[in-house]
């Protein structure tokens, strides 16, 4: 079946602007996860939605950075007033409920200028 | 808090050989552990995990890792390496906090030399 899809695979931005980064998890997983790929570190956990219950965004860095998920299935991270720091691979992943397999999608590269 | 060390950073080996990338993690209790492969501009794609039971455990394409509780460890290990093995490694914890957030090593990139 399909897997996880991110759109756009690549999003060049200046600094200052806005940017939206999508994310289709697999049909059936309710579990969504955000995750960012900064060039020599690790990954870094962003945000978690699961179900219909308040996501935990302890993992995002900074009051510009948001998520949504619509309908338990699509979801949006948006980033405002973008910065270089926020340069990037914004890594997306969804499992199913509980202990659990995550599945990633292939990213989105997010460069800031 | 719990933490996952990846102490190599690059590894480069001959195709053929043998490879062990090492995994070291903090956590009070047994982990759930995972290694992901990530290839040049590829999503993270998964190895092999380790929940409970054997703690020698078999993954995809001919990857093994063994949990040594008493090291605090999840090597990854693969008897001949093919020059496709050629990527990016990551060892991960669930941390488990309700929220099944992973907690991940800075990654180990493997080189294959023909």
């Amino acid at each position: 079946g399909a897997g996880v899809s991110q759109s756009p695979s690549n999003k060049v931005t200046e600094k200052g602007k806005d940017v939206e980064l999508r994310c289709d998890p697999i049909s059936g997983h309710t579990a969504l996860y955000w995750y960012r790929q900064s060039l020599g570190q690790g990954l870094e956990f962003l945000i978690y939605f699961q179900g219909n219950s308040a996501p935990d965004k302890s993992g995002l860095p900074s009051d510009r950075f948001s998520a949504e998920r619509t309908g338990g299935s699509v979801s949006t991270l948006t980033i405002q007033r973008t910065q270089q720091e926020d340069s990037a691979v914004y890594l997306c992943a969804s499992s199913y409920p509980g202990v659990d397999t995550q599945y990633f999608g292939p990213g989105t590269r997010l460069t800031v200028l | 808090a719990q933490s996952v060390t990846q102490p190599d950073i690059h590894i480069t080996v001959s195709e053929g050989a043998s490879l062990e990338l090492r995994c070291n993690y903090s956590y009070g209790a047994t982990p759930y552990l995972f290694w992901y492969v990530q290839s040049p501009g590829q999503g993270l794609q998964l190895l092999l995990k380790y929940f409970s039971g054997d703690t020698l455990v078999q993954g995809i394409k001919g990857f093994e890792a063994e949990f040594k509780r008493s090291q605090s460890s999840f090597n990854l290990r693969k008897p001949s390496v093919h020059w496709s093995d050629a990527a990016e490694y990551f060892c991960a914890v669930d941390a488990t906090s309700g929220t099944y957030k992973y907690i991940f090593g800075t990654g180990t990139r493997l080189k294959v030399l023909a």
